[in-house]
């Protein structure tokens, strides 16, 4: 059974571009979660998604970061016209339910220069 | 809001105890975890307190006590591959599948 998998493990987007990070729970896990992570920080809830549904957002930015989990295929974290400050770790994590706990999938570093 | 508070960096030797402290302030406290983090890696799950008392799962011990909105981690027998970040983590009651990180302690084991 793998586990969550995220990709790119790592991505670069210069300063206006888009940065579309992906998601693909583990097998059975309806329930995705995004965090992100700044250097030498914790991680900070973003987005808690369903299938085809938004769960909760309110850790998300206002502008420019948008979520979705469709019936078929990954969750995807999209962020447009990328800047400096957006550069951090994202994290996604799966859970069978919403009572179960996480498992987190190895993160997608964003660069942006 | 959620704050939690936990020191920066623990260094220990191999073998020795170490004991990871957190202190939390949050309104509607529902349960208090812990995860282990390697440089470059993905967040791992170690243990999970809601009631008071200490929890143990091998070498890895957490305490929590409500009253004192204090928790620790306790690892025992250090290895070298304990080298890691360490994060508290609360969760509410008005919504538990939401995480409240701490800032992380980094744990340097030498040898």
């Amino acid at each position: 059974n793998a586990g969550v998998m995220q990709n790119p493990r790592h991505l670069v987007r210069r300063r206006g571009q888009e940065a579309r990070l992906r998601c693909s729970p583990m097998k059975g896990h309806s329930h995705v979660y995004w965090y992100r992570q700044l250097p030498e920080e914790g991680l900070k809830f973003m987005v808690y998604l369903q299938k085809e549904n938004i769960i909760d957002e309110s850790g998300m930015p206002k502008e420019r970061f948008s979520a979705e989990f469709p019936k078929e295929g990954p969750s995807i974290l999209r962020i447009q016209q990328v800047v400096r400050g957006d550069s951090a770790a994202y994290f996604c994590a799966s859970s069978p339910d919403r009572d179960a706990g996480y498992t987190f999938g190895s993160g997608t570093r964003l660069t942006v220069v | 809001g959620q704050s939690l508070e936990q020191p920066s960096e623990v260094t220990a030797v191999e073998g020795a105890i170490v004991q990871i402290n957190c202190t939390y302030q949050t309104s509607g406290f529902y349960g208090l975890s812990w995860y282990q983090q390697h440089d470059g890696g993905a967040p791992t799950f170690l243990s999970y307190n809601a009631l008071d008392g200490l929890e143990e799962t091998g070498r890895f011990s957490s305490f929590l006590s409500r009253s004192d909105s204090y928790g620790y981690l306790l690892l025992q027998e250090l290895q070298m591959k304990d080298s890691a970040s360490y994060f508290c983590a609360v969760t509410l009651r008005s919504n538990f599948n939401k995480f409240y990180f701490g800032s992380g302690t980094k744990l340097n084991v030498k040898p």
